[in-house]
């Protein structure tokens, strides 16, 4: 069974401080995402990345940055975090081409 | 820019009524189609996905789902639904014959009633 996991379920966190969240999937898979989940707007997409140290923007980029060292990992960053920043934030891999995406149980982030 | 249509947001039922929850897309090339569905408290799973050939889809649980190419739809129905079926339900998109980022749906939070 292919497995994506979010190493942190549940975080607290202060405006301001910076935070990792960490995806790594054990499929090999070269295409890794980062969406953001809240209620009523579905899921959006903030960056997605290809390969090893590529990235593209997604959707809404903004306030975030992420990482790709190694082919399992794919690191999502709030350099500083901010109340706004309050969501359910998901990381799904595919190999690519026809395949399916799969995502991990989610990751429940609050700004206080 | 790609976008996907979920024209219900909040679907309530009773057990054993029928279901069908619509999905519209707007990108004219080739699509691949998916449904996922999310359980509370559980993460996305996915219910079924279309990528070429016939058009009805069967997926897990009895769900199935028909890409109509020329509404540019892909409509969820379920001929019976039971209370274990209470989820939100998102329809995704990605274009072309390479999987790249999926578009997601608005979702619909399908609620059953014993």
């Amino acid at each position: 069974d292919v497995k994506v996991t979010q190493s942190s379920r549940y975080l607290v966190k202060r405006t301001g401080e910076k935070v990792f969240l960490e995806c790594v999937q054990d499929m090999d898979h070269e295409n890794m995402f980062w969406y953001r989940q809240d209620p009523g707007l579905g899921l959006r997409l903030i960056y997605f990345s290809y390969d090893v140290k590529m990235k593209e923007k997604g959707d809404i980029p903004e306030g975030y940055s992420v990482s790709r060292e190694k082919k399992e990992r794919f690191s999502l960053i709030l350099e500083s975090a901010s109340t706004n920043q309050t969501s359910m934030y998901l990381c799904a891999s595919t190999p690519g081409g026809r395949n399916t995406i799969y995502f991990g149980e989610g990751s429940w982030l609050t700004v206080v | 820019a790609q976008s996907v249509s979920q024209h219900n947001h909040h679907v309530i039922l009773s057990e054993a009524a029928s279901l069908e929850l619509g999905c519209n897309y707007s990108y004219g090339g080739t699509v691949n189609l998916f449904w996922y569905v999310q359980y509370p408290g559980q993460h996305l799973q996915l219910l079924l996905k279309y990528f070429s050939g016939d058009p009805l889809v069967k997926g897990i649980k009895g769900f199935e789902a028909e890409f109509i190419k020329s509404k540019f739809s892909f409509n969820l129905r379920k001929p019976s639904v039971q209370w274990s079926d209470t989820a939100e339900y998102f329809c995704a998109v990605t274009r072309g014959s390479t999987l790249g980022r999926l578009y997601f749906g608005r979702g619909t939070q399908l609620t059953v009633w014993p």
